[in-house]
C-alpha cells in the first residue's frame, strides 16, 4: 500500500529565505506527483504537477522535482514570502487514487 | 469554465441526521473522487465514481456511507446517521477522461453536534 510522508511537519522561517520541502513515497509505480498549497479552513490550489516521466516543474518561485526510483520528491520556494505561510500537502496518484502526505505547515515571519 | 463546485460549504447534522454532500465536477470531466479530511490528518481517499458507475469505493465505511453520481446532476455523498466522528471536511475533486490530474473543489465542512 502506498504511503507519503512529508518532512518537516512545520517550518517556521524569515521572509527571503529560500526553502525546501520534502515528500517521499513508499511504492515508485505512480502516475504523477502533485503539489497543492490549503489555506485554513479552505480547499486545495493546485500548485505544480510531475508526470511520472518528468523529472521536476517550474512555475514562479516554485520548483518541484521527483526521483521515481528513491520516491522522493522536493518542493523549493526561493524568496519565500508572508503569503507563502500555508500548508502544502504532496499527493502521488496511483491506482484510482490520490495518496497524500500529512502536509508541511509553513510559517513566512515578516 | 467555472471549478469544482461543492454545496453546502458548511453544514451542521445532530447526531442521526442524514448528510447530503453535493458536487459538481468542472465541465468535461467525468470522473469525480471524494476525499475525508479529519482534524490534524491528512485527506483519505473515500470513492471514485464515473456517471452512473462506482468505479472504486475502498475508502468508503461499510456503513452508512454512499456516493452516486448520477446521468444528470451532481455527485452526491450521502451520510446516514451520523455520528460525532464524521466530523470533517469533505472534498471533491474531478478529473478528465483520459488524466490522472484532479481538480479539487473548496470542500465541506460538516459539523456532528
Amino acid at each position: 500500500k502506498q504511503e507519503v510522508t512529508q518532512i518537516p511537519a512545520a517550518l517556521s522561517v524569515p521572509e527571503g529565505e529560500n526553502l525546501v520541502l520534502n515528500c517521499s513515497f513508499t511504492d515508485s509505480a505512480i502516475y504523477n506527483l502533485q503539489w497543492f498549497r490549503q489555506d485554513p479552513g479552505k480547499g486545495l490550489t493546485s500548485l505544480l504537477l510531475i508526470q511520472s516521466s518528468q523529472r521536476e516543474q517550474t512555475s514562479g518561485r516554485l520548483n518541484a522535482s521527483l526521483d521515481k526510483s528513491s520516491g522522493r520528491s522536493t518542493l523549493y520556494i526561493a524568496a519565500s514570502q508572508p503569503g507563502d505561510s500555508a500548508t502544502y500537502l504532496c499527493a502521488v496518484s496511483a491506482g484510482n487514487q490520490f495518496y497524500f502526505g500529512t502536509g508541511t505547515s509553513l510559517t513566512v515571519i515578516p | 469554465n467555472a471549478g469544482v463546485m461543492q454545496n453546502p460549504r458548511h453544514l451542521v447534522r445532530r447526531r442521526g441526521q442524514e448528510a447530503r454532500l453535493r458536487c459538481s465536477p468542472m465541465k468535461g470531466h467525468s470522473h469525480v473522487y471524494w476525499y475525508r479530511q479529519l482534524p490534524e490528518e491528512g485527506l483519505k481517499f473515500m470513492v471514485y465514481l464515473q456517471k452512473e458507475n462506482i468505479i472504486d469505493e475502498s475508502g468508503m465505511p461499510k456503513e452508512r456511507f454512499s456516493a452516486e453520481f448520477p446521468k444528470e446532476g451532481p455527485s452526491i455523498l450521502r451520510i446516514q446517521q451520523v455520528v460525532r466522528g464524521d466530523s470533517a471536511a469533505y472534498f471533491c475533486a474531478s478529473s478528465p477522461p483520459q488524466s490522472h490530474e484532479q481538480y479539487f473543489g473548496p470542500g465541506t465542512r460538516l459539523t456532528v453536534t
